[in-house]
């Protein structure tokens, strides 16, 4: 078994729609949870990055982590054409760089 | 300030050659990793360098190894290639650590 689990998608939306993106873990040690963009051909973008539980927002991004639940969701409001890229659920533990990824989601955002 | 990073952006090599990527960090940062990123695998951690000191290292063979220089920046060396080492290598760096880590574009190495 894994330990991030994330649906690869592939997700398409209309623009304008809320996305939901989630991931689960099994690693009670993860302390640290990361969202990622990655384009195609590119390297990954850093989205937002937080601490244990709680939401974090940034413009049109909110994080959510319930660590409970071993439960990580990214949502994007009012979201465009350019949001079109895989994204990607990061963690790691207390100690060192080491981060664990999932597999990615892929999202079209349709015009 | 300029961002991480990578050369080459592509390489072409042979079984059993080896190959040296070069990863330049942000300025100020001293943790540096590297990942390697196929369509199976995902992104899989390879190993993580904080003052020249190899801090931490993935499931990778002894084929795949790196080092740090007094300046931050890394290299990461593989040896006598095989096919299924074709893949995206991507390096990391962060100002220590447990910051945030940006990512340089990568090295998509193909192994034929």
């Amino acid at each position: 078994q894994k330990e991030v689990e994330q649906d690869p998608g592939p997700l398409s939306v209309p623009e304008g729609a809320i996305v939901s993106l989630n991931c689960t873990y099994s690693n009670s040690a993860f302390q640290y949870f990361m969202w990622y963009r990655q384009y195609s051909r590119k390297g990954p973008e850093l989205l937002m990055y937080t601490y244990s539980s709680g939401n974090k927002e940034d413009g049109r991004f909110t994080a959510q982590v319930d660590k409970s639940s071993k439960y990580i969701s990214l949502f994007i409001r009012d979201s465009q054409p350019s949001d079109s890229a895989t994204y990607l659920c990061a963690m790691k533990e207390t100690s060192g760089s080491r981060l664990t990824f999932g597999e990615g989601t892929q999202l079209t955002v349709n015009p | 300030k300029a961002g991480v990073t990578q050369t080459p952006r592509y390489l072409i090599k042979t079984r059993g050659q080896q190959v040296t990527l070069s990863c330049s960090p942000i300025s100020g940062h001293r943790s540096v990793s590297w990942y390697q990123q196929t369509p199976g695998q995902g992104l899989q951690f390879l190993f993580e360098y904080f003052s020249e000191t190899q801090r931490n290292k993935g499931n990778f063979p002894g084929r795949f190894s790196g080092r740090q220089f007094s300046n931050s920046r890394s290299e990461m060396n593989v040896s006598t290639l095989e096919l299924g080492d074709s893949a995206l290598y991507l390096c990391a760096s962060s100002l220590a650590p447990l910051n945030e880590q940006f990512f340089g574009p990568g090295t998509r190495l193909t192994v034929l």
